[in-house]
């Protein structure tokens, strides 16, 4: 089982909608949890950061974390063609907190 | 805001050049990663440091060397490259009282021939 699992893609959304992206992950310690966003040929940038259980919005973006499930979700809202991109979850271990395991991405397509 | 920036946006070397990747970051920060990143593969950890003249090996060390012989600075090498080296070379580093969030240089696009 892979530690850090993403919804498979490509998912497209039409321009204003909601792009709601998941991730679960198997390291039950995990503590950290992130969301990047890549654009094609670009470095990953960071976007969200939660690390405790419930939700966390800036501005049209919602990060929801569920230990207990061990799954952590991004909401994208009033969806824009500039949020096409890949986007990675990543996750905190136990053995190393320092060190990130990261899902393959979701790639998200926003249609105007 | 955090910086880390690395040596070149591009790279071509020929197979069995020595191939030097510098990385340096402005914040300080105590830890610093080696990732390559392949299509259909995702990020892949090289290695890892946490402090000066420490490192840990990723999960896909070979063929690699690192150095860090100052805080801010983390270089990845290539001892003989080859082929099924060419990849885009990502830096990132970060800092334990910001939740071990990673923030990433541009990247190096290796081509190696």
């Amino acid at each position: 089982q892979k530690e850090v699992e993403q919804n498979s893609g490509p998912l497209s959304v039409p321009e204003g909608a909601i792009a709601s992206l998941n991730c679960t992950y198997s390291d039950r310690g995990s503590q950290s949890f992130f969301w990047y966003r890549q654009y094609s040929g670009k470095s990953p940038e960071l976007i969200m950061s939660i690390y405790s259980n419930g939700d966390k919005e800036d501005g049209r973006f919602t990060a929801q974390l569920n230990k207990a499930s061990q799954y952590v979700s991004l909401l994208i809202r009033d969806s824009q063609p500039s949020d096409s991109a890949t986007y990675l979850c990543a996750v905190t271990g136990i053995s190393y907190d320092y060190k990130l395991s990261f899902g393959a991405g979701t790639t998200v397509t926003v249609r105007a | 805001d955090v910086k880390v920036t690395q040596s070149s946006r591009y790279l071509v070397k020929r197979t069995g050049e020595k191939v030097f990747l510098e990385c340096v970051q402005d914040m300080d920060h105590e830890n610093m990663f080696w990732y390559r990143q392949d299509p259909g593969l995702g990020l892949r950890l090289i290695y890892f440091s946490y402090d000066v003249k420490m490192k840990e090996k990723g999960d896909i060390p070979e063929g690699y060397s690192v150095s860090r012989e100052k805080k801010e600075r983390f270089s990845l090498i290539l001892e003989s490259a080859s082929t099924n080296q060419t990849s885009m070379y990502l830096c990132a580093s970060s800092f334990e009282s910001t939740g071990y969030e990673q923030y990433f240089g541009p990247g190096t696009r290796l081509t190696v021939t």
